[in-house]
Parts: structure tokens; sequence; C-alpha cells
């Protein structure tokens, strides 16, 4: 079956640095890719669409210039968070789209600043 | 704005109990309702539903979506300690996009 990857699983850093998280469909290209973030007890909100070689589209409320996205390839996005502060720590959840209507998603990266 | 609303949040029963999920949505251009499961990590897929009354089924789960009324439920029957997990119900967002809304889940507990 379709299995998107993602990496690292957890990631700490200091606050004001930047971390990227890549997310990677292993067995399928995706031309689609969505990243979501899901805070402790809470619903998966979408920040972001991103298809391969153009721009990402962002979700109301969300900087874009915070949440760097990057989808270079079919196969890879990756998102940077810049500058990241507390508040920003929170599950990062990827999923995948391929030629079909179905979302695979990845296994999320749990990121927590200091 | 797309808006997915799900009932209980939380929801404790015995194994072997049936138990009833329910989602309501509203959304700009309806195309499909998913039923998703989540335990540690990312969400798995349960159901895509379409067509108003038409039942799907896999094993002890079952659902049904209800377009004129603008609601889903999720049936869960004979429940096992592995049923035990959030469910998510979603829409794809409205004017085209294909991003998912998501409700805030069902947290299920299967007690022995």
């Amino acid at each position: 079956g379709a299995v998107v990857s993602q990496h690292p699983s957890w990631v700490i850093c200091k606050s004001g640095t930047s971390v990227k998280i890549e997310c990677r469909s292993l067995d399928f290209q995706a031309t689609t890719m969505f990243w979501y973030r899901q805070f402790p007890k809470q619903s998966l909100m979408l920040m972001a669409t991103s298809n391969e070689g153009s721009k990402a589209t962002y979700e109301q409320g969300v900087e874009k210039d915070k949440f760097l996205i990057n989808h270079a390839s079919l196969t890879l996005s990756t998102l940077t968070v810049t500058s990241a502060h507390p508040e920003d720590s929170s599950f990062y959840i990827c999923s995948a789209r391929g030629a079909v209507w179905e979302q695979y998603f990845g296994p999320g990266t749990r990121l927590t600043v200091t | 704005e797309d808006k997915v609303v799900q009932s209980p949040l939380s929801l404790v029963v015995h194994e072997g109990d049936t138990v009833t999920l329910n989602c309501s949505y509203e959304v700009t251009n309806f195309r499909s309702l998913l039923w998703y499961k989540q335990e540690k990590k990312a969400p798995t897929f349960l159901f895509m539903l379409t067509s108003s009354g038409i039942e799907k089924k896999s094993g002890r789960l079952s659902s049904i979506l209800d377009k004129k009324e603008l609601f889903s439920i999720l049936n869960i029957t004979a429940t096992q300690t592995g049923d035990s997990a959030v469910y998510l119900c979603a829409v794809p967002a409205g004017g085209g996009a294909d991003g998912l809304t998501f409700g805030k889940g069902t947290h299920l507990i299967i007690q022995p």
C-alpha cells in the first residue's frame, strides 16, 4: 500500500532556531501534499497545500513566511518552521495524494520548542 | 467557513457494546465525507461516503451518510479494546481545494 514517511519523528529545538521536517511518499508519486498541525487533545488543522513545482497555498491565519513549504519533487515536501517559538510546539502531520483521491498520512513529527 | 462537528467528544463503553458516533457538517461544496481512526500517530482511513443512504461496511464497522440532514454516523458493533482510539470525521475543504477539514474527534475508550 501507499506509504508516507516523515523525518524526524521528534525534534526539540531552542527558541529562535529553524527546524526542517521532511515528508516523503515512498512508493508512489505525490502530486499534492498537505501539511496539518495538531495540538494536544485537538483535531488536525490544515496549514497548507503544496503542489509539486509550484508555491504552496496557505490556509487563513497561517504565516507563510514562518512556515516555509517546498515541494521540490514528486516524492518530497519539506516544512521549515523558521524562528521557532514555544507556541509552535505541536504535532505536525503531512499527507500525500497521488493519482487517486485518497490522502495517505505520514506518522507525524512532534516538535518541542524550548 | 466549513464546519465539522462530532459528538460525543468522548465515550467510555465496555467490550462487546455497540457504539454510534456522530458527525454533522457544513461545507460550501460537498463532495465527500471521510472517517479516520487515529491511535498514537497518523490517522488511518476507514470510509469515504459520497451518496446518501448507502451503508459502507468493513467488518464490525459501518457508516452511512444523510446528505439532506448533513450528517453521518459511524457504528461499531461488538466493540473490542483494540477499537479504543480517536475517530475523526473530515470533509474536503470547499471551493475545490482538497485539504481536509476535520472535526474534533470522538475519543472512544473500550473497557475490558
